[in-house]
């Protein structure tokens, strides 16, 4: 069956490290999003992709950044980890074009990072 | 700009109870609006979508474009439907959603 999976799971990392956050979908989409969750905000876009070497900014991309050289994958790096940072991330996935048609988003499980 | 505001972050019901977790708004064009759900130690997916005007395990959300609302309401609440919700507005230029902050349903026995 196709899959949205994400890792690693868990993280725990210390300030200042660079990190990189794993997703792997089978669905073939074209479309690729990373998200944080945090309690009060809800979810906010991070970057988002419409195919390969295709990548766009999202509301909260300073200090991320992504990279798209297959349409499997989007991983996101975080280049200098900070405590603000501290987050569940989520990786979605979605069929279609960029503005054409209904295209639901496929969560991936999250992963949990923690910052210290 | 688009915005999607949901204005509680908890909200607790008896089972058996109905439920309506507000939604409302603000976008220029046509809008496409959605109710995702998360239950717990699950993955967010999705609960509804407008275009379909489904009901999905008993919810029902209607669009009121006069009002800028999308409402999820059950008329019976269960305990199985405590979760966090979320209503996301899709970009019609972009494809891309963006996500209200939130609630979190708490249905008790």
């Amino acid at each position: 069956d196709a899959e949205i999976t994400q890792s690693p799971r868990h993280k725990i990392t210390e300030t200042g490290r660079q990190v990189t956050l794993a997703c792997h979908q089978t669905w073939n989409h074209n479309n690729m999003f990373w998200y944080r969750q945090d309690l009060g905000h809800g979810l906010r876009l991070i970057h988002y992709s419409y195919g390969v070497q295709d990548t766009n900014k999202g509301e909260v991309s300073d200090g991320y950044s992504v990279s798209r050289s297959n349409t499997e994958d989007l991983p996101l790096t975080l280049e200098s980890a900070a405590s603000s940072q501290t987050s569940v991330y989520f990786c979605a996935s979605s069929d279609g074009g960029a503005s054409g048609g209904y295209n639901e988003q496929f969560f991936g499980p999250g992963t949990r990072l923690t910052v210290l | 700009a688009q915005r999607v505001t949901q204005p509680e972050k908890l909200l607790s019901v008896f089972k058996g109870a109905p439920v309506e977790l507000k939604c409302n708004y603000s976008y220029s064009g046509s809008p496409e609006l959605f109710w995702y759900v998360q239950y717990s130690r699950q993955r967010l997916q999705l609960l509804l979508r407008h275009i379909s005007r489904e009901s999905i395990k008993g919810f029902t959300a209607d669009l009121n474009k006069g009002e800028t609302s999308f409402h999820l309401k059950k008329p019976f609440a269960q305990e199985e439907d405590s979760a966090m919700y979320y209503c996301a507005l899709k970009s019609s230029t972009l494809g891309r959603l963006y996500f209200g902050r939130g609630t979190q349903l708490t249905v008790w026995p």
